[in-house]
């Protein structure tokens, strides 16, 4: 069974980068597709973008000048960078295996992260 | 983008009773190569990560108890809860999974 467990600082400076770390478990990287979601306190949820292989990554036009995505077959990793963060990415981040379909079958716990001075 | 809007946005029901949930999209998620439609639910609990409930509209995923149905087609869809139980008071969110960027209904509320 499939599990995903994000990792990362829980509070990020205005103007710098957000690095966040999916591992994955119980299952190879290479033969799915990633998301990360996020969830701004009160509100909904907001598809960030998806990862398949280091060449065929796809992400939100809202954020697309700032975000990259990328994999470690190595360690079996789903990374996130989000760059010149402000208060406004402050959210819960959700790593979530895409099923066939792109539905999103399999999702982390999530990370809280805080932009703040 | 494709917008997705989930009716009401809160719902108290008692329970036993049945809940509907509806979401209209703005477009068609209707694939015409296959004949699915690109719509998925989420159940998300305080605390917890959303769940998976439904794709293709009405493929139940497993261990969703059958209480819960999904249908609908083209622009709009619903979820029913046939008779509600205390451990579903959630939020609940619909999702188009379709085309990019990936959309969400903005969530419906189920309250007891």
């Amino acid at each position: 069974q499939v599990q995903l467990q994000e990792s990362g600082p829980g509070l990020v400076k205005p103007s710098e980068t957000l690095s966040l770390t999916c591992t994955v478990s119980g299952g190879p990287i290479n033969r799915n597709y990633w998301s990360w979601i996020r969830q701004v306190p009160g509100k909904g949820l907001e598809w960030i973008g998806y990862i398949f292989t280091f060449a065929s990554a796809k992400y939100s036009p809202s954020l697309e000048s700032r975000v990259r995505m990328s994999l470690d077959g190595s360690k079996n990793q789903v990374s996130l960078s989000l760059a010149s963060v402000t208060a406004a990415d402050t959210a819960t981040y959700y790593c979530v295996r895409l099923g066939a379909g792109h539905y999103m079958d399999v999702w982390g716990k999530g990370t809280t992260v805080t932009v703040a001075s | 983008d494709i917008v997705l809007t989930q009716s009401p946005d809160s719902l108290a029901v008692s329970l036993g009773e049945r809940a509907t949930i509806n979401c209209k999209s703005s477009q068609n998620l209707v694939y015409s190569s296959n004949n699915k439609n690109y719509l998925a639910w989420y159940q998300h609990k305080a605390g917890q990560p959303p769940k998976l409930l439904f794709y293709w509209a009405s493929t139940r995923e497993s261990g969703v108890p059958d209480r819960f149905s999904g249908s609908g087609s083209g622009t709009d869809f619903s979820l029913t809860i046939s008779s509600v139980q205390a451990e579903d008071v959630a939020i609940y969110y619909c999702q188009q999974h379709s085309s990019t960027p990936y959309t969400f209904g903005q969530g419906t509320k189920l309250e007891i």
